[in-house]
């Protein structure tokens, strides 16, 4: 689904390094969410966004921040990046719905690699 | 505590045989929960969501309550279900809480 996009599709950084992943989406949500996926432990959440001026800590936050610069953008930040932030990383839409059943629409992933 | 559990990290079926993939849930409250999935060079998607109680490529997951789980089943599988699998429940404050997935290989 190219409606969410994100770059890079692959990075490579060191240690001590910031860096910023994008994310954006042509869908028209208000939610934005970044997770990270690491082999054996599924998606776990870093920071998720209802709106332009709601930005919420997630499950695993720390070491990272992110910006939503508009509707359609989200960016995530790693200030000094670290080796065990390498991991996959998604970034995910979704449009409030009745009964909370919206389905989130998820970006191809950006493979990071701190070395 | 909010907990997505699947047992199993690989699951390896013959073509026609019955699917099961297991998820089991930890919520106090009345759970939304829902199955993903990721085929191969594709994006993760949504398979299925139990309050809509639908058969998306015969896949079908019922939730019970009262073994907390939301197991996937298929009663004969096909090749192209070969991908992965994750379980995801809505937690408190409405966030999706994700199993590690299963891995679903289908032989020919």
């Amino acid at each position: 689904d190219a409606d969410v996009t994100q770059t890079p599709r692959n990075r490579i950084t060191k240690t001590g390094k910031r860096i910023m992943l994008e994310c954006s989406q042509t869908k028209g949500h208000d939610r934005m969410y970044w997770y990270r996926q690491d082999p054996g432990l599924g998606l776990r959440l870093i920071y998720y966004s209802f709106d332009v001026k709601d930005i919420n800590k997630g499950e695993i936050s720390d070491g990272y921040s992110v910006s939503r610069q508009a509707q359609a953008k989200f960016s995530l930040s790693l200030e000094s990046a670290i080796p065990n932030q390498t991991a996959l990383y998604f970034c995910a839409t979704s449009g409030a719905a009745a009964g909370n059943q919206e389905t989130q629409y998820f970006g191809p992933g950006t493979r990071l690699l701190v070395l | 505590a909010q907990r997505v559990t699947q047992p199993e990290k690989l699951l390896s079926v013959f073509k026609g045989a019955p699917v099961e993939l297991k998820c089991n849930y930890s919520y106090s409250g009345s759970p939304e929960l829902f199955w993903y999935v990721q085929y191969s060079r594709q994006r993760l998607q949504l398979l299925l969501r139990h309050i809509s109680r639908e058969s998306i490529k015969g896949f079908t997951a019922d939730l019970n309550k009262g073994e907390t789980s939301f197991h996937l089943k298929k009663p004969f599988a096909q090749e192209e279900d070969s991908a992965m699998y994750y379980c995801a429940l809505r937690g408190s404050n409405y966030q999706l809480i994700w199993g590690a997935g299963t891995k679903l290989i289908i032989k020919p």
